[in-house]
């Protein structure tokens, strides 16, 4: 099946610097998600990206299918950016079955 | 605003009890989705139901069964409740057409003592 790889595991910051979060899949893959679990683990979706760029105030997402890897990137960072980013990708088309990977681990210190 | 809810957000059960496990969502979505997450597992699907009355094993449906009667209500449950099925449960709910992502609810912490 699907292998789903994130980078790096744990992140520890600074408030105000950016970061870029990655995400690397094994096969091709029709959709991708991310989501965003805070400290109290409510997942928020972040961005639906199967390709391409999407930006969304502070974050933005880049997926480039061919090569089998979706990026993350957050910019001036916050306390409340903490938490634990996952993507997920959906194995096979119109199945709306999401693997996830393990996640990145952040921290943002004040 | 879309929301999922789930009935409980702590759970104590004791070995060999039957649990339900409640998730109503109010965006008429055709598809909802049960998940545990464990440390160092994962978010892992158990089980899938993309219309009333349908459903699908996800990748560890042992131990567990669902019931959707109403498009908004997607119950999980635990048949007979063991220690290993300690876990956090998430459920989620989609609509049923590309280019739409995964709602979740806020996650049942179930521990079975």
């Amino acid at each position: 099946g699907i292998q789903v790889e994130q980078s790096p595991p744990d992140l520890i910051l600074q408030e105000g610097a950016n970061s870029t979060l990655r995400c690397n899949f094994s096969d091709s893959v029709n959709n991708l998600q991310w989501f965003h679990q805070n400290p109290w683990g409510q997942l928020i979706n972040l961005f639906y990206i199967p390709s391409g760029t999407k930006q969304n105030g502070r974050l933005s997402a880049t997926t480039v299918a061919t090569e089998r890897y979706s990026l993350l990137y957050i910019s001036s960072s916050q306390t409340t950016d903490s938490g634990v980013y996952f993507c997920a990708v959906e194995r096979t088309s119109g199945t709306y079955k999401y693997i996830f990977g393990t996640g990145t681990r952040l921290k943002v210190l004040a | 605003d879309v929301k999922v809810t789930q009935s409980s957000r702590y759970l104590v059960k004791r070995t060999g009890e039957k649990v339900f496990l409640e998730c109503v969502q109010d965006m008429d979505h055709e598809n909802m989705f049960w998940y545990r997450q464990d440390p160092g597992l994962g978010l892992r699907l158990i089980y899938f139901s993309y219309d009333v009355k349908m459903k699908e094993k996800g990748d560890i449906p042992e131990g567990y069964s669902v019931s959707r009667e109403k498009k908004e209500r997607f119950s999980l449950i635990l048949e007979s409740a063991s220690t290993n099925q300690t876990s956090m449960y998430l459920c989620a709910s989609s609509l049923g057409s590309w280019g739409y992502g995964y709602t979740f609810g806020s996650g049942t912490r179930l521990t079975v003592v």
